[in-house]
């Protein structure tokens, strides 16, 4: 079946360093792939939407200087965390829509696996 | 904006107890509701997808109910196993995922 990988599974970085974090889909294309936040205890949050070949659209409070978003292939997406900080602390998870070109009742998303981002 | 809410946050049951795990949204114009598992530190496994004309969707030992015009979806496992522990949510919307902050189970052997 269709795999969403994320690399690394889990980074420590010092306050104030960039990190980034890949999202790539193993046996399918992907136009669209989303980024997902979810801090201890609490639910998923969409924090963008990537998009191959154009800029991310970021959520409402989402900003977008610091979360950037590079979706140079149809097979990896990245999220750089610029100049982190300890609140950036969380579980970042990415998704990817596998298109079965019968619309979108047919297309299945996949998740990653996740990627443990703590700021010291 | 479309909130999701997942009653009860925990639940511990003994081996072999049928689970009920509740979802309720504020907007009942979805396009599909969904539930996934999540494993502590993991990442999330699609369980059931129930699409906006559909009722219900089974799996396994899986049940999934949806009623859009209470705003509500009902997730049964039935026979519940150790294996169950884990973390359940509930997620409505197309693709841009609109997610409950879950109910925590744990099945006591």
């Amino acid at each position: 079946g269709a795999v969403v990988s994320q690399h690394p599974s889990r980074v420590i970085c010092k306050s104030g360093t960039s990190v980034k974090i890949e999202c790539r889909s193993l046996d399918f294309q992907a136009t669209t792939m989303f980024w997902y936040r979810q801090f201890p205890k609490q639910s998923l949050m969409l924090m963008a939407t990537s998009n191959e070949g154009s800029k991310a659209t970021y959520e409402q409070g989402v900003e977008k200087d610091k979360f950037l978003i590079n979706h140079a292939s149809l097979t990896l997406s990245t999220l750089t965390v610029t100049s982190a900080h300890p609140e950036d602390s969380s579980f970042y998870i990415c998704s990817a829509i596998r298109t079965s070109g019968s619309g979108p009742a047919s297309d299945t998303q996949y998740f990653g696996p996740g990627t443990r981002l703590t700021v010291l | 904006k479309q909130e999701v809410t997942q009653i009860p946050a925990a639940l511990s049951v003994p081996e072999g107890e049928n689970l009920v795990l509740n979802c309720s949204f504020t907007d009942s114009a979805i396009y599909n509701l969904q539930w996934f598992r999540q494993d502590p530190g993991k990442g999330l496994t699609s369980l059931l997808l129930i699409q906006s004309s559909q009722r219900e969707q089974t799996s396994g030992r899986l049940n999934a109910s949806l009623d859009k015009s209470s705003g509500r979806s009902t997730l049964y496992i039935a026979a519940s196993q150790p294996g169950d522990s884990a973390t359940y949510l509930c997620a409505v919307g197309d693709y841009k995922l609109s997610f409950g902050a879950g109910t925590t189970v744990t099945v006591r052997a």
